[in-house]
């Protein structure tokens, strides 16, 4: 089993639509939780920190539930530019001197006119 | 800042050959990474480094080397290059474990 596990879409949209995006994780003392975007052949690049009580960022909002091992991602109002890939990511318990993250494989958005 | 530097952008190897994908940070960080992404998966980390003189394995370290003589550089040597080291290889730094982690363009390598 995949320490991070996203499906990988594609989730197509049409402009203005609601589209949420989930993540399950295997280590239940994992510490940190991501999202990463990464548009295509670029690096991926900070979408949003993910905590406990759940934050949003304007049009976006993350969740957390430690219970389910169970990330998410809410994106509101979707616009064109919001295409791309979408990866949720995990700091490894053990890990707080290392920083090493783990991936998952990323869920594609394609928002449509 | 330039932030993550990566050198070069794209390069074709034929098998057998050998390369160092360069990559560097002018932003102090301490800490270091190389990932591999192949299509249509996440990123898989090769090595990483927690500060100057420091390297340990990823996930995937066989068939690399890295070295870290400086805080700034943190260069990749593939030997004996294989088919499938045929990646987008992204390398990234940060400067503590609870700080943002940033990304270089990556370099394409195809191994034919």
């Amino acid at each position: 089993r995949k320490e991070v596990e996203q499906d990988p879409g594609p989730f197509n949209v049409p402009e203005g639509a609601t589209v949420a995006f989930n993540c399950t994780y295997s280590n239940s003392a994992s510490q940190s939780f991501f999202w990463y975007r990464q548009d295509c052949r670029k690096e991926p690049k900070l979408l949003m920190s993910v905590y406990s009580s759940g934050n949003e960022d304007g049009r976006f909002t993350a969740q957390l539930n430690r219970a389910s091992q169970y990330i998410s991602l809410l994106i509101r109002d979707s616009k064109l530019s919001d295409s791309a890939t979408y990866l949720c990511v995990v700091l490894r318990e053990g890990s707080s001197n290392t920083g090493k993250l783990i991936f998952g494989q990323g869920t594609t958005l394609q928002v449509k006119p | 800042n330039a932030g993550v530097t990566q050198t070069p952008k794209f390069r074709i190897l034929k098998i057998g050959q050998s390369m160092t994908l360069q990559c560097a940070q002018d932003m102090n960080h301490n800490y270091m990474y190389w990932y591999r992404q192949d299509p249509g998966m996440g990123l898989k980390l090769i090595y990483y480094s927690v500060g100057a003189g420091i390297t340990d394995k990823g996930e995937v370290p066989n068939g690399y080397n890295v070295s870290r003589s400086t805080t700034e550089d943190f260069p990749l040597r593939l030997e004996l290059a294989a088919p499938s080291q045929t990646s987008v290889y992204f390398c990234a730094s940060r400067k503590g474990v609870s700080d943002t982690q940033y990304f270089g363009p990556g370099t394409r390598l195809t191994v034919l």
